[in-house]
């Protein structure tokens, strides 16, 4: 079936240091969205993505949307320790355009 | 602009129990989705619901259900409970769209004893 896939999993950084997570669907996506969910908390908007080759910033947050609309990632630089949480994509995939979830990256940031 | 309000937000039952969720989306906002959230399977959508109507499920079992009221409040509903539905449900609303922009809920932690 259809999956979207992140890479890694799990991030440990230094306060300071940069941080990328890598999304990548087995089709190819109409539009891509980035959540995160702090512990304990809801997943909370951060970006859509829709056009082939598309980059957005937001303030340290780099995201890109590949050529082929099959990957995205998110960049993040100089993380902060309010950066911490799991980092998820999504899109609508396939002809039934069910949203799909990403398997999430979990973020830790040592101060 | 109140968020979207779900309840309860903690539940325990046990296995072979049936489970009532409620989702109050964002005012204005028509579609609402609700989605599973585990340890091992991550994020997963359920179902959405858009004027009354449901418009696009995911692949869960038929022990799974909702409905939406005229006043876009939502509910879901699981029956014959099993260990393996424990999980963080959440909603989200949308203003047009789930494919769009979704505020999440706190979700509704569902513990099957």
């Amino acid at each position: 079936g259809q999956q979207v896939m992140q890479i890694p999993q799990y991030q440990h950084v230094q306060e300071g240091e940069d941080f990328t997570t890598y999304c990548n669907s087995s089709t190819t996506l109409s539009n891509i969205q980035w959540y995160k969910q702090r512990p304990g908390g809801h997943p909370v908007f951060l970006i859509q993505l829709v056009k082939s080759g598309e980059v957005k910033k937001q303030k340290r947050l780099t995201f890109q949307f590949g050529e082929a609309k099959k990957n995205s990632s998110l960049h993040i630089t100089a993380t902060q320790t309010t950066d911490v949480g799991t980092y998820f994509c999504a899109g609508p995939a396939g002809a039934t355009n069910k949203l799909i979830f990403g398997t999430g990256t979990l973020l830790a940031v040592q101060p | 602009k109140a968020g979207v309000t779900q309840t309860p937000r903690y539940l325990i039952k046990t296995r072979g129990q049936q489970v009532t969720l409620s989702c109050s989306p964002i005012s204005g906002h028509r579609s609402v989705s609700w989605y599973q959230q585990t340890p091992g399977q991550g994020l997963q959508f359920l179902f959405e619901y858009f004027s009354e109507t449901q418009r696009n499920k995911g692949n869960f079992p038929g022990r799974f259900s909702g409905r939406q009221f005229s006043n876009s409040r939502s509910e879901m509903n699981v029956s014959t409970l099993e260990l393996g539905d424990s999980a963080l449900y959440l909603c989200a609303s949308s203003l047009v769209s789930y494919t769009g922009e979704l505020f999440f809920g706190e979700g509704s932690r569902l513990t099957v004893l």
